[in-house]
């Protein structure tokens, strides 16, 4: 079955901290990966994609994250979080018939 | 910017009583997801369709739900009769594989 997990539900990190939140999907096929983030009150925007090429993929705001295909996994991170990255992250794939499929959510808390 | 567009923004309605959402996709955007969030439940999948063709509805509740695109932009998702566990933030979202924008949801709360 096609799944993403995100391993941790929050994530507490103070201001100009680094930060990784964690994403492994369990897929039979090539898929699509994206970070989405949901501020408060919000629709969800995207952050970055990863489609093919490069592993490596930078996105808005400073995140940047990795396909590891052998760990199934696409590691979203920062080198310096901001109080206004303070916000629910959401990992996501897209695989057979390009259904959309999303993980639980991390809700990153950075403080002062 | 090209942005999915959902109306109406917040809805109130009584228990029992017929709710249609409405997305405009993005012009030339050929798939559209229809979601429900919720604080117990995450991201629900409801429908999807390509071409205006549904793909899968899998994730929706058959006896009151349906999801419909009577045209390239408009896609409705109606909810008869409707009942207060329906009460949620719908998104719609379109786009082409690999770059998929969402609209900014409706809030239904059924009382």
């Amino acid at each position: 079955a096609q799944s993403v997990t995100q391993l941790d539900s929050q994530v507490p990190v103070f201001e100009e901290a680094p930060v990784e939140l964690r994403c492994n999907y369990s897929s039979s096929v090539s898929v699509y990966l994206f970070w989405y983030v949901q501020y408060p009150n919000q629709g969800l925007q995207l952050l970055l994609k990863y489609l093919s090429g490069s592993t490596l993929v930078k996105g808005i705001n400073g995140f940047e994250a990795e396909f590891n295909k052998s760990q199934t996994s696409f590691h979203l991170r920062k080198p310096s979080v901001h109080i206004s990255d303070t916000a629910e992250y959401f990992c996501a794939f897209s695989g057979g018939y390009n259904k959309l499929i999303f993980g639980a959510g991390t809700r990153l808390a950075v403080h002062p | 910017d090209a942005r999915v567009t959902q109306t109406p923004r917040h809805k109130v309605t009584e228990m029992g009583q017929e709710v249609t959402m409405r997305c405009q996709p993005i012009l030339g955007h050929n798939t559209v997801f229809w979601y429900r969030q919720t604080m117990m439940q995450g991201l629900e999948l409801l429908a999807y369709f390509r071409n205006r063709a549904p793909l899968d509805d899998s994730g929706m509740p058959k006896d009151r739900f349906s999801a419909e695109m009577p045209d390239a932009t408009l896609a409705t998702l109606k909810i008869q009769p409707s009942e207060p566990r329906d009460s949620a933030v719908y998104f719609c979202a379109s786009g082409p594989p690999g770059g998929y924008t969402f609209g900014s949801g409706t809030r239904l709360t059924v009382v």
